[in-house]
């Protein structure tokens, strides 16, 4: 079955910092990934998406995620953290067309100043 | 173009009791998807709907139960209601069966059962 796995459930940096919140996935075959962004008491907000390409994708707010299908991975990371960027981020994967969307249990993000 | 809108935002229930959510898809979009985040984890697929019709469903009981109307806005419907259906409920909007072009999601209606 298809899963997704976020490691660490908190990660804290401060501004200014690197952000790099990990995601690997299992997928028989090559899957649709996407990150989610989710402030308190919201829905979820779509920062990118990756279906097929160029495997560096760039999303809102600065954030980027690179595609590597040897490791399984799609991690996301921003080069300077803003006190804006706290949130819940969710990785999901759709693993064909019309599959649902499969999430991980998220990572929560504090950014100190 | 307007985006998702779920209703209400809030509700309380009882235990036994049935409860209605309501969506409206985002302007243009024809498939309609259900999730259910329950406190500190990931959303889980219920189902989705597309022309009306149910096209997939995830691993939840039949007291949960939908319908996608004409003009593509849907229920989410569950009976019977437990304790641990206290969640947030998410709708979500795309364009095609498949979802090829991204989904919109609501800010989610937070049920609370007592």
């Amino acid at each position: 079955a298809q899963s997704v796995t976020q490691l660490g459930s908190h990660v804290s940096v401060s501004e200014g910092a690197l952000v790099l919140l990990r995601c690997n996935y299992s997928s028989s075959v090559p899957p649709y990934l996407f990150w989610y962004v989710q402030y308190p008491n919201q829905g979820l907000q779509l920062l990118l998406k990756y279906t097929t390409g160029a495997t560096l994708v760039k999303g809102i707010n600065g954030f980027e995620a690179e595609f590597k299908k040897s490791e399984t991975s799609f991690h996301l990371t921003k080069p300077s953290a803003h006190m804006s960027d706290a949130a819940e981020y969710f990785c999901a994967v759709r693993p064909a067309p019309g599959d649902k969307l499969i999430f991980g249990t998220g990572t929560r993000l504090q950014v100190f100043p | 173009e307007t985006g998702v809108t779920q209703s209400p935002t809030h509700l309380i229930k009882t235990r036994g009791q049935q409860v209605t959510l309501r969506c409206s898809s985002q302007s243009g979009h024809n498939t309609v998807s259900w999730y259910q985040q329950a406190l500190g984890q990931g959303p889980q697929f219920i189902f989705q709907y597309y022309r009306e019709e149910e096209n997939g469903r995830g691993n939840f009981p039949p007291r949960f139960s939908g319908l996608q109307f004409p003009n593509y806005s849907s229920e989410l419907n569950v009976n019977a209601l437990e304790l641990d259906d206290s969640a947030l409920y998410l709708c979500a909007s795309s364009l095609g069966g498949g979802g090829d072009y991204g989904y919109t999601f609501g800010s989610g209606t937070r049920l609370t059962v007592v």
